[in-house]
């Protein structure tokens, strides 16, 4: 079985840039989640998706960001007019159908996104 | 705002040692705590998902501990190999579906 999938693992963008990031849960699971790296730090919650929902985005910036996890396809984290405090690892996670805060989180490899 | 405390930040033991890392959390409005091991250029990789107080998970020679009512879990590993070098990240949840990391506990295991 695959497990959640993310795309590209490298993304360069020059400042003013669109970087879009892809991740494909693991099959049959419903929820996505987005958390982001900082150099030096921790893992940040973003947002948690369902199918066609944002389900929580206090994790999110309130400008550039957004996420989106269609009907159909991967989870899309899109970042418009990078700037250079944007370059970090970014990591999606994915659970299965019922409650969510209970569910173990599977994590992709994540893509790590530098901004020059 | 969720406040997790995880220590020590860095460990480093010797093959056959036994060692444990201590996550504390807020106790209000607990629901669940997640831990994770996460190695080097790898994912984040499930250890185990504790609700109840006094709980007490097991996976081969790791283990952990849950107090809900003083907000805090130990993780213990018994008998380090060089294989448990990684990061262990604890997550609470609060009411709501967001995990809040710690920043981890470093571990490195010589040989």
């Amino acid at each position: 079985n695959a497990g959640v999938m993310q795309n590209p693992r490298h993304l360069v963008r020059r400042r003013g840039q669109e970087a879009r990031l892809r991740c494909s849960p693991v099959k049959g699971h419903s929820h996505v989640y987005w958390y982001r790296q900082l150099p030096e730090e921790g893992l940040k919650f973003m947002v948690y998706l369902q199918k066609e929902n944002i389900i929580d985005e206090s994790g999110m910036p309130k400008e550039r960001f957004s996420a989106e996890f269609p009907k159909e396809g991967p989870s899309i984290l899109r970042i418009q007019q990078v700037v250079r405090g944007d370059s970090a690892a970014y990591f999606c996670a994915s659970s299965p159908p019922g409650l969510a805060t209970l569910d173990t989180q599977y994590f992709g490899p994540g893509t790590r996104l530098t901004v020059l | 705002i969720l406040n997790v405390e995880q220590s020590p930040q860095s460990l480093h033991v010797q093959e056959g040692d036994s060692t444990n890392f201590t996550c504390s959390f807020p106790s209000s409005n607990f629901y669940a705590l997640h831990w994770y091991r996460w190695e080097t250029a790898k994912s984040p990789e499930a250890l185990f998902v504790m609700t109840l107080n006094g709980d007490e998970k097991k996976k081969g020679r790791i283990s952990a501990t849950l107090n809900t009512k003083e907000g805090y879990s130990y993780l213990y590993i018994k008998g380090s190999q060089p294989e448990d070098s990684a990061t262990y990240l604890c997550a609470p949840n609060q009411a709501g579906t967001a995990l809040i990391f710690g920043k981890g506990t470093t571990l490195s295991v010589s040989s």
